[in-house]
């Protein structure tokens, strides 16, 4: 196993284009999470899912964002009409179970650049 | 919001040991306290977890206060590679995993 993989590893866009990111985490893990980071900033939480439902989404996910993980194994974050403040480095983790004394494994992220 | 308190940055020389702290005077009985590091244009990484007792592994310590309010990561002897920043985050079960704005660990040649 190679870990978790995101694709594609940079998107830039113009403005008001959908863009789909794919996140594949690794194998058998249950849990699995969506985060954004802006230059100089920690992660910010976006949305998880354990295996296939969606289990909560962050007041930074509007309307424009949707995530999806069909059949509990590979997800894909959608952003439609994007806009120049979406643009950031897109985080994909996931983690064996839900139990806290697990740790959880990251991607190396899709960084967005809208234009 | 992140749980956690961390000095925003640090400064170490090579090859001398680096003690991060980090606040949680929040923290819950069932909160375990996580430790991961994010390298320049990488996705962050574990370093170590702990719940009440010190810990060890191959990568650093976690030394735990005995009313569990504070923790400090220890890098035994930091290297350049060490320079990144690091995230003290609390996960009870069912959490998702928050994080603050961490430590920016320098380390000096």
């Amino acid at each position: 196993d190679t870990g978790v993989s995101q694709d594609p590893r940079h998107k830039i866009t113009k403005r008001g284009q959908n863009v789909t990111f794919r996140c594949d985490p690794i194998s058998e893990h249950n849990r699995l999470y969506w985060y954004r980071q802006t230059l100089g900033q920690g992660p910010e939480f976006l949305t998880y899912f354990q295996n296939e439902a969606q289990l909560e989404k962050s007041r930074l996910l509007s309307d424009r964002f949707s995530a999806e993980r069909p059949k509990g194994s590979f997800s894909t974050l959608e952003i439609q009409r994007t806009e120049q403040g979406d643009s950031a480095m897109y985080l994909c983790a996931s983690s064996i179970s839900d139990r806290a004394n697990t740790e959880a494994f990251f991607g190396q992220g899709t960084r967005l650049t809208v234009v | 919001d992140a749980k956690t308190t961390q000095p925003n940055s640090m400064e170490s020389n090579e090859e001398e040991p680096v003690h991060l702290p980090c606040n949680h005077s929040t923290i819950s009985g069932t909160d375990y306290i996580h430790w991961y590091r994010q390298l320049p244009s990488q996705g962050p990484e574990y370093v170590i977890h702990g719940l009440t007792s010190n810990v060890n592994n191959r990568m650093a310590s976690l030394a735990i206060a005995e009313d569990r309010k504070s923790s400090t990561l220890i890098l035994h002897r930091a290297t350049l590679r060490d320079a990144a920043v690091y995230y003290c985050i609390l996960r009870d079960r069912d959490d998702k995993i928050i994080f603050g704005k961490g430590t920016r660990l320098h380390i000096l040649p």
